[in-house]
């Protein structure tokens, strides 16, 4: 596997329900992130880890929870989420050094019902 | 806080026709990213640009960056059908932030 891989592709959910996303990425980076993307809004940013350290969190629900236990991993817990939810879920990675961009996963493909 | 703009937010060109998107940023943002996505699919990177005055080329996409303007394009030169797709620019905000704008979702008609 190469890049950034995201599972699973593609989540159907209650709205009781508890699942997880989960992010690798194999490109020996060191600052991994969430993004959320809508039909109504741009790229939202949700969470940023660096060196396995959260810092960001753009004023996210707390039915979000994320958790990055080494800088290859990142998860986003859910639990609880409502139909408003239901978006397209983007992992991206990057090198904390000053002029690389953010290399993107695939997402998952989130529906809340 | 960073917020990037895009123009237009929709596109529909003619095959063989060149056009510009632009991208204006609120703060002081000292690089600028292009990234490419087709339905369905992630996010792909096309251009870093790292200072003022900076052009970048690759095929038929020609993007610049004036920092001193806070404006960023996109030039599409002779348009043709694969280069439809949705168009992002971000700004960096901070080490660790990109801020995107709103895309823009460019058809090309044959």
């Amino acid at each position: 596997e190469t890049g950034v891989t995201q599972t699973p592709r593609h989540l159907v959910m209650g709205m009781t329900n508890k699942k997880s996303l989960k992010c690798e990425q194999h490109l020996g980076h060191n600052a991994m992130y969430w993004y959320k993307q809508s039909a109504k809004k741009p790229l939202e940013l949700m969470f940023v880890y660096n060196f396995k350290e959260q810092t960001e969190n753009n004023s996210v629900p707390s039915r979000f929870s994320p958790e990055c236990p080494n800088s290859s991993h990142l998860f986003l817990h859910l639990h609880t989420l409502q139909p408003e939810d239901s978006a397209l879920y983007l992992c991206a990675s990057s090198q904390s050094s000053h002029y690389t961009e953010a290399f993107f996963g695939q997402g998952t493909r989130l529906t809340v019902v | 806080e960073l917020k990037v703009e895009q123009n237009p937010l929709f596109l529909s060109m003619q095959e063989g026709k060149n056009y510009t998107i632009y991208c204006n940023y609120s703060t002081t943002s000292d690089r600028l990213y292009w990234y490419r996505q087709d339905p369905g699919k992630s996010l792909e990177s096309l251009f870093v640009l790292l200072s003022n005055g900076a052009v970048k080329q690759e095929g038929r996409l020609m993007a610049s960056l004036d920092t001193k303007a806070r404006l960023s394009t996109l030039h599409i030169t002779a348009a043709v059908h694969d280069l439809s797709a949705t168009y992002f620019c971000a700004g960096h905000s901070g080490t660790y932030k990109y801020i995107f704008g709103t895309g823009t979702r460019l058809k090309v008609l044959a």
